[in-house]
């Protein structure tokens, strides 16, 4: 049973246009969520993070929407740059998963020039 | 530069081989967790140990063993390789169970093929 899902398992974006990746989770206890981008042969790295507690968090061109009612977050990157072609994988924690990571399948953006 | 390090960084095995990843980090971080990462699947957690001493169960433990030597080092052991265990295999630390809004710092990971 997959509490963390990315349904979209691909993404491409124009260079300078805005990317959105989606994910969902069914586990109601989860309470931490987290962004990751990986790069291949590299280990992934954290983007970003939202507590439950809030329904969202900007860090430079990332932003985190969390939608707690609907399950949903999302990650918008505003505006992409090649650069930030990579595997995105979003993350939960909390509950009986308190200190361990329960990641979505991940999604493949690519950023054109 | 400080991190994780795992090792190898690429492994073939035969079916019914066994083989231990190294990993080890420098920050002294007290958790450690083993990852394999599959197409389709994203990341699942094999084990982990939230401080010296102590190790558990992860979502996928089935054929692994796991010992965490002191506060620096979690290997990983495979006793027979079995081709369902052809992955990629990441070491992620932590500096608290629970504490810091940081994240996890992850290894480069250990591609194993079993063939």
């Amino acid at each position: 049973d997959q509490q963390v899902k990315q349904n979209s398992p691909s993404l491409s974006v124009q260079e300078g246009r805005i990317s959105i990746l989606n994910c969902d989770y069914t586990n109601s206890m989860f309470d931490y969520f987290l962004w990751y981008k990986k790069y291949p042969a590299e280990g992934p790295t954290f983007l970003i993070s939202i507590s439950s507690i809030k329904d969202k968090n900007e860090d430079g061109r990332f932003t985190v929407f969390l939608n707690k009612s609907a399950k949903h977050l999302s990650l918008h990157i505003v505006p992409s740059q090649p650069g930030d072609s990579a595997v995105y994988f979003c993350a939960a924690s909390g509950g009986t998963s308190y200190g361990k990571l329960t990641f979505g399948q991940g999604t493949i953006l690519t950023v054109h020039p | 530069n400080a991190g994780v390090t795992q090792t190898p960084k690429f492994q073939v095995l035969k079916t019914g081989q066994s083989m231990t990843l190294q990993c080890a980090q420098d920050m002294n971080h007290n958790s450690m967790y083993w990852y394999r990462q599959d197409p389709g699947m994203g990341l699942r957690l094999i084990y982990y140990s939230a401080s010296e001493g102590t190790t558990d169960k992860g979502e996928v433990p089935n054929g692994y063993n796991v010992s965490r030597l002191n506060k620096r080092e979690f290997s990983l052991r495979l006793e027979s390789a079995a081709p369902s265990q052809t992955s990629v295999y990441f070491c992620a630390s932590r500096e608290q169970p629970g504490q810091g809004k940081d994240g996890y710092t992850f290894g480069s990971g250990t591609r194993l093929t079993v063939v």
